[in-house]
């Protein structure tokens, strides 16, 4: 079965500019969820999606949103892009969520300008 | 809520050492644990985890994870270290209490292994 993939590897944005990334996940996974690392802060949790509804959300502001479509991919958006948005941005699948084991995509690599 | 402590930022070791990654966590449900390793420029890659059964768990790589409850730890060992062992590793906990725990995994700051020849 093929991985978790993500695109675009890498992004550069300025601020104020909105950004949207991809992630696809392995097949027969429902559960798509999403997280930011950066030095800082670490890994924290962004939401969790599951058959197309949002059922977790972290302590994020409403900048940051997302979406699942039917065939389970997800796409994350960022509006209205800030410096401290720099981030790998990584998305997991997992087959039912909850407490099923999460796969890692590589990642996004965003920069802000 | 949760939340996972990993005790040493760092751990620099010899090849051919063994090692210990200390790991302690805290939450008001039953938790399960996890340990994921990320090697540079790369995403997470799950080692091991402690869904239930036996508190020794086995992974990948040869790694291994004690499940202590009374203590509330999950450290994370290598008898024998190898070059290629050198990332970051992440000691991970989610709960099956629904809600607020759908789909998250909580993670601790990380251990940055450095294996020395």
């Amino acid at each position: 079965k093929a991985g978790v993939t993500q695109t675009p590897r890498y992004l550069i944005k300025t601020r104020g500019q909105q950004v949207t990334l991809s992630c696809s996940p392995i097949s027969g996974h429902r559960s798509v969820s999403w997280y930011q690392q950066t030095p800082g802060q670490g890994l924290q949790f962004l939401f969790e999606y599951f058959s197309e509804t949002q059922r977790n959300k972290g302590n994020f502001p409403g900048r940051f949103s997302g979406r699942q479509f039917s065939n389970s991919r997800s796409e994350m958006n960022v509006s209205t892009l800030e410096l401290g948005d720099s981030a790998l941005y990584l998305c997991a699948s997992s087959f039912v969520g909850g407490d099923s084991l999460q796969f890692f995509g590589p990642g996004t690599r965003l920069t802000v300008l | 809520a949760q939340s996972v402590t990993q005790l040493d930022s760092q751990v620099p070791v010899f090849e051919e050492a063994p090692v210990e990654l200390r790991c302690n966590y805290s939450s008001s449900v039953s938790v399960y644990l996890f340990w994921y390793v990320q090697y540079p420029n790369q995403g997470l890659q799950l080692l091991l985890k402690y869904l239930s059964g036996s508190t020794l768990v086995k992974g990948i790589n040869g790694f291994e994870a004690e499940f202590n409850k009374s203590q509330t730890s999950f450290h994370l060992r290598k008898p024998s270290v190898h070059i290629s062992d050198t990332a970051e590793y992440f000691c991970a906990v989610s709960s099956n209490a629904g809600g607020t725990s759908y789909g998250k995994l909580t993670f601790g700051q990380g251990t940055i292994l450095t294996v020395h020849p």
